[in-house]
């Protein structure tokens, strides 16, 4: 079974500028997330949908972040424009329905690391 | 009352010791406790999970030990591998919400 697919791997940009992740989750998984990632620190959910449908962005800076999850699939994460702050490893994960709990394991992909200078 | 507390901050054991990471939460209504495990440039990786109607679960090398009166619970591995080597994350959340509240990780190296 294929894992959680993102991509670019890494981005470096320039503060100001921006930057666009994409994730394609496990097929048949209801569930997507995004997590920012800082160095030292644990995942931190920035925002959740069900299906095409966000559940929760309440940590999603909605001023410069900006995701969609159109037709219930791929998912893209968007910042603009980036600040030194956002430089942080960006994580994409899917489950097979919402809540992460048994037979609901949240599956992480490997991550989109972006360096802000 | 969302924050999950992890301790220590890292830790260095040898081959065959037994590394234990501590874990705290404020919040009642958490009821599904999940340890993950992240390797260098990896995303972090399901363990092993735990509910508050037990207190204590094992898989394999891993145990959790559940404390649900002290808010408290802990990851042992048994006879530790140097392949163990990894930052291991505690988590926490509710079925209401479903939203995964993670500690601030603890970076492990087992040594040969």
């Amino acid at each position: 079974e294929a894992g959680v697919a993102q991509s670019p791997r890494y981005k470096i940009i320039e503060k100001r500028q921006s930057v666009a992740f994409w994730c394609n989750p496990i097929s048949g998984h209801a569930t997507l997330y995004w997590y920012q990632q800082i160095l030292g620190q644990g995942p931190k959910l920035l925002i959740q949908f069900q299906n095409n449908g966000v559940v929760d962005d309440s940590q999603l800076p909605k001023d410069r972040f900006s995701a969609e999850r159109l037709k219930g699939v791929d998912s893209t994460l968007k910042i603009q424009p980036a600040k030194l702050e956002d430089s942080a490893v960006y994580l994409c994960a899917s489950s097979l329905n919402r809540g992460p709990y048994s037979g609901n394991t949240i599956y992480f992909g490997e991550g989109s690391w972006l360096t802000v200078v | 009352q969302q924050q999950v507390k992890q301790s220590p901050q890292s830790l260095i054991v040898q081959k065959g010791g037994i590394p234990i990471i501590n874990c705290a939460y404020e919040n009642t209504a958490f009821d599904y406790f999940p340890w993950y495990q992240q390797f260098p440039g990896k995303g972090p990786a399901l363990l092993i999970a735990i509910r508050p109607d037990v207190s204590e679960k094992k898989e394999g090398r891993f145990t959790i030990s559940f404390n649900k009166s002290a808010k408290q619970f802990s990851l042992h591995i048994m006879d530790s591998q140097p392949g163990d080597s990894a930052t291991y994350f505690c988590a926490a959340s509710s079925q209401t919400r479903g939203k995964l509240i993670f500690g601030q990780g603890t970076e492990l190296s087992v040594k040969p």
